[in-house]
């Protein structure tokens, strides 16, 4: 079968450093999304990986490995704002979108 | 878990159809419903929300007229592609919140329009 893991829950402090990691199992690869989600509220895309390595964007860094079928989201200087759910979903060979549980982040001051 | 399932996962149709796209929370009533559109290797973008019983709030540049969507109920929302052309071809997922609460995913369906 198909499968994304990533951790249910992730605390950190405010001004840190945190990983959230990702592993995936799928039919084929088209490409790993990461989505930032505050509660009630849509998704918002981070980032988008489909060659192995660290793509920047700010505070935010996505890495991938497609032979070790892993990736993580970093998130660096840790701001309030940031505690939110984070989803890693992979699009397969049928570019269907598979999807993580989500890791619930919690920043504490 | 909850679970959205999303039907159908791929579908063909001829240019000046409509097609219909069915969302719904398997276990769970969703207060809210979220359409999304992707295009290949391109972000996810949020088409329009829609709350049980009024009318779907739609971002701006998307056309009201030609996405139709309807959440009759609960647990059912439809997103109804009217008269499409080969541009609508995408990939089409929608979601499900539970209140203020995170929101579940359908695995999303294809559309390709020849």
């Amino acid at each position: 079968g198909q499968n994304i893991d990533q951790p249910t829950e992730m605390t950190a402090t405010e001004g840190a450093i945190v990983q959230i990691n990702c592993t995936y199992q799928t039919s084929g690869f088209n490409g790993l999304f990461w989505y930032q989600q505050h509660a009630g509220e849509a998704p918002t895309f981070l980032s988008y990986n489909v060659l192995d390595g660290l793509e920047e964007k700010g505070r935010f860094s996505s890495f991938l490995s497609r032979s070790k079928g892993y990736s993580y989201l970093l998130l660096k200087e840790l701001q309030m704002k940031d505690s939110a759910s984070y989803l890693c979903a992979v699009l397969d060979s049928n570019y269907q979108l598979i999807w993580g549980a989500g890791t619930k982040l919690i920043i504490k001051p | 878990g909850a679970v959205v399932s999303q039907h159908p996962s791929w579908v063909i149709c001829k240019s000046g159809t409509s097609v219909k796209i069915e969302c719904r929370s398997l276990d769970f009533q969703a207060t809210t419903m979220f359409w999304y559109r992707q295009f290949p290797k391109q972000s996810l973008m949020l088409m329009a929300t829609s709350n049980e019983g009024s009318k779907a709030t739609y971002e701006q540049g998307v056309e009201k007229d030609k996405f139709l969507i309807n959440h009759a109920s609960l647990t059912l929302s439809t997103l109804t592609v009217t008269s499409a052309h080969p541009e609508d071809s995408s990939f089409y997922i929608c979601s499900a919140s539970i209140g203020t609460t995170e929101a579940f995913f359908g695995q999303g369906t294809r559309l390709t329009v020849v």
